[in-house]
């Protein structure tokens, strides 16, 4: 079975662009969790998506959106980007129900110069 | 969810046990214990939950105390590719939000 990919795998913008990440989950998985990863804040929840509908949001301001398509694949895009924003940004794939664990992608690294 | 308290760091001998110990003093009931591991530049990877019973798999065993205050996660015949930031966190079931600590970095040394 095919793991959870994510592209682009690198990424570099600047200041005031707007940025759109791509995943894809594992087949059949339904639920698909977005993370924010710096070296000063750690790994933090951005927002899950299943079947099509965020489920759960973290606390990030309304630049950051994200969309789920009916075939489960993701896109996470951030607007008017910051160089804060510079980040690993993961995504998670999981069945969508009760105790399943998350798989996490590769990784999309940003750097916002 | 319950916070989580790990040791920012540990060594371990290759071939020999790692025992990676985290407190979560005020775990709920309905909190389940989980355990991720992430290797340098690498997205976070699943190794193990469980609830209030001691759990093994392929990959480890987790020993979770009778007042489920604290847990550890043990690594039997450590490797250098064990080398991580190990996660431990507790969630409630149907939470699909993982709440990230700082973790406890692990250097297998041969």
């Amino acid at each position: 079975k095919a793991g959870v990919t994510q592209t682009p795998r690198y990424l570099i913008k600047t200041r005031g662009q707007q940025v759109t990440l791509s995943c894809s989950p594992i087949s059949g998985h339904r639920s698909v969790s977005w993370y924010q990863q710096t070296p000063g804040q750690g790994l933090q929840f951005l927002f899950e998506y299943f079947s099509e509908t965020q489920r759960n949001k973290g606390n990030f301001p309304g630049r950051f959106s994200g969309r789920q398509f009916s075939n489960s694949r993701s896109e996470m895009n951030v607007s008017t980007l910051e160089l804060g924003d510079s980040a690993l940004y993961l995504c998670a794939s999981s069945s969508g129900f009760s105790y399943n664990e998350q798989f996490f992608g590769p990784g999309t690294r940003l750097t916002v110069l | 969810d319950a916070k989580t308290t790990q040791p920012p760091s540990m060594d371990c001998a290759e071939g020999r046990a790692a025992n990676l110990p985290c407190n979560h003093s005020t775990i709920s009931g309905n909190e389940y214990v989980y355990w991720y591991r992430q290797i340098h530049s690498q997205g976070p990877q699943y190794i193990i939950h469980g609830l209030k019973n001691n759990e093994t798999n392929e990959m480890a065993s987790l020993i979770i105390t009778e007042d489920r205050k604290s847990s550890t996660l043990i690594l039997p015949h450590a490797t250098l590719r064990d080398t991580a930031v190990y996660y431990c966190i507790v969630r409630v079931v149907n939470d699909y939000k993982l709440s990230f600590g700082a973790g406890t970095t692990v250097t297998v040394r041969a």
